[in-house]
Order: structure tokens, then C-alpha cells, then sequence
């Protein structure tokens, strides 16, 4: 069964940094891109960005929003993707999810709660 | 970028009733449009993706269609379990862009 679990969510002040790990099974993680969406509370879901396979030169795209500010790398001998985030805002306070493949983007992981407030 | 327009926002439904849901891309997107279900609290399932595959273990019921610009997802005969949000998101190019959101209530 494919899974995909986040952990790393927090809260921390605006300003400051918070790395998201997504860790996937059932499936062989190294031959799939990865992508990173999100869902302010209340509000509607937001595609922030993905990594592509090793065989694609783990290429990445960002979303305006947090281009310059976020990283997605991975370490596919872990089977982990994650999400590096700097100089956080507080509208970056959202569940963020992972999920498997670059246009499929599915099945979703759970999500992890990130909050931003001083 | 790429806007999505979808309709309607809200559909009040009854159980074995067909229903569905609309998106509109304000460009062509081929066939790059993914269909997922959110229920209150928990994350996105994907139900069609490519516009018109059936996701693994998503029920029959579920279809979808269109290419270029207008796509449908269609529930054939409405279950209890389907009251839900569910939303559209084009992968054609980046940014990836969703529509609105359609929540599916009890009539």
C-alpha cells in the first residue's frame, strides 16, 4: 500500500526556519517525483512546489509564494522528501501535505500542522 | 498562470441522485486535470487523474471526462460517504492551480 506520512510541524515565529520530512512506502520513492501542497485553515489548497526523480535531474519548481524562501530536496536511500522553509510568515501557517508523482499527485499524506505566530 | 474556474460552489444532493461538477481552464491544459475528494479534517483523496483515469480503489461511480478547457466529474448514483468538497487542479504547467472547491451537501 502506498504511504505517505509528514512530520515536522510546529510552531514557530515569523522569521525563523522549519524543515517538513515526508517519508513514503509501497512503492519505490527514487522512480517518483514528489510534490508539496498545502491548506491554510479554512481556506483552499495551494500547490507550493515539487521535485522531480534522479532520473530527472531532481529538478524543482516553487510556487511564487514561497520561491526563494522554501527547498524541496529528497534522500532516496531514506525514502524521505522534505521541505526546507525559511524566513517563515505568518500565511505560511497551514497543513502542509507530500504526494506521490508530479502530475498524478496522489495518494496524499495526512499533513502536518505548521503554525506561525510570534 | 493558469486559473481554474469551478462550479458550482456548493450542490445540495440526495442519496442515488447524479451529479456533477464542473472546472474550466482559462487555457488549454490537454488532458492534465486531476479530481480529488476532501472530507472535514482530513487530507485530499485522489479520485481521477489525467481527466478521466480511475484513481486505484476509487468506486466506479466516479467518472470523469473533457479535454482543452472543460472538464466533468460525475457521480453516477450519489452514497453517503460521497458528501464531501471535492476539487479540480490542473498539472499541466506551474504553478499547478486548483479550482474553488464544490461542497456536496444532503438535500
Amino acid at each position: 500500500e502506498v504511504q505517505l506520512v509528514e512530520s515536522g510541524g510546529a510552531l514557530e515565529q515569523p522569521g525563523r526556519s522549519l524543515r517538513l520530512s515526508c517519508k513514503a512506502s509501497g512503492f519505490t520513492f527514487g522512480d517518483y517525483a514528489v510534490n508539496w501542497f498545502r491548506q491554510a485553515p479554512g481556506k483552499g489548497l495551494e500547490w507550493i512546489g515539487f521535485i522531480r526523480s534522479n532520473a530527472f535531474g531532481e529538478a524543482t519548481e516553487y510556487a511564487a509564494s514561497v520561491k526563494g524562501r522554501f527547498t524541496i530536496s529528497r534522500d532516496d536511500s531514506k525514502s524521505i522528501a522534505y521541505l526546507q522553509m525559511n524566513s517563515l510568515k505568518t500565511e505560511d501557517t497551514a497543513v502542509y501535505h507530500c504526494s506521490k508523482g508530479r502530475t498524478q499527485a496522489g495518494p496524499w499524506g495526512q499533513g502536518t500542522l505548521v503554525t506561525v505566530s510570534s | 498562470d493558469i486559473q481554474m474556474t469551478q462550479s458550482p460552489s456548493s450542490l445540495s444532493a440526495s442519496v442515488g441522485d447524479r451529479v456533477t461538477i464542473t472546472c474550466r481552464a482559462s487555457q488549454s491544459i490537454s488532458t492534465n486535470l486531476n479530481w480529488y475528494q476532501q472530507k472535514p479534517g482530513k487530507a485530499p483523496d485522489l479520485l481521477i487523474f489525467a481527466a478521466s483515469s480511475l484513481q486505484s480503489g476509487v468506486p466506479s461511480r466516479f467518472s470523469g471526462s473533457g479535454s482543452g478547457t472543460d472538464f466533468t466529474l460525475t457521480i453516477s448514483s450519489l452514497q453517503h460517504e460521497d458528501f464531501a468538497s471535492y476539487h479540480c487542479l490542473q498539472t499541466y504547467s506551474t504553478p499547478y492551480t486548483f479550482g474553488q472547491g464544490t461542497k456536496l451537501e444532503v438535500k
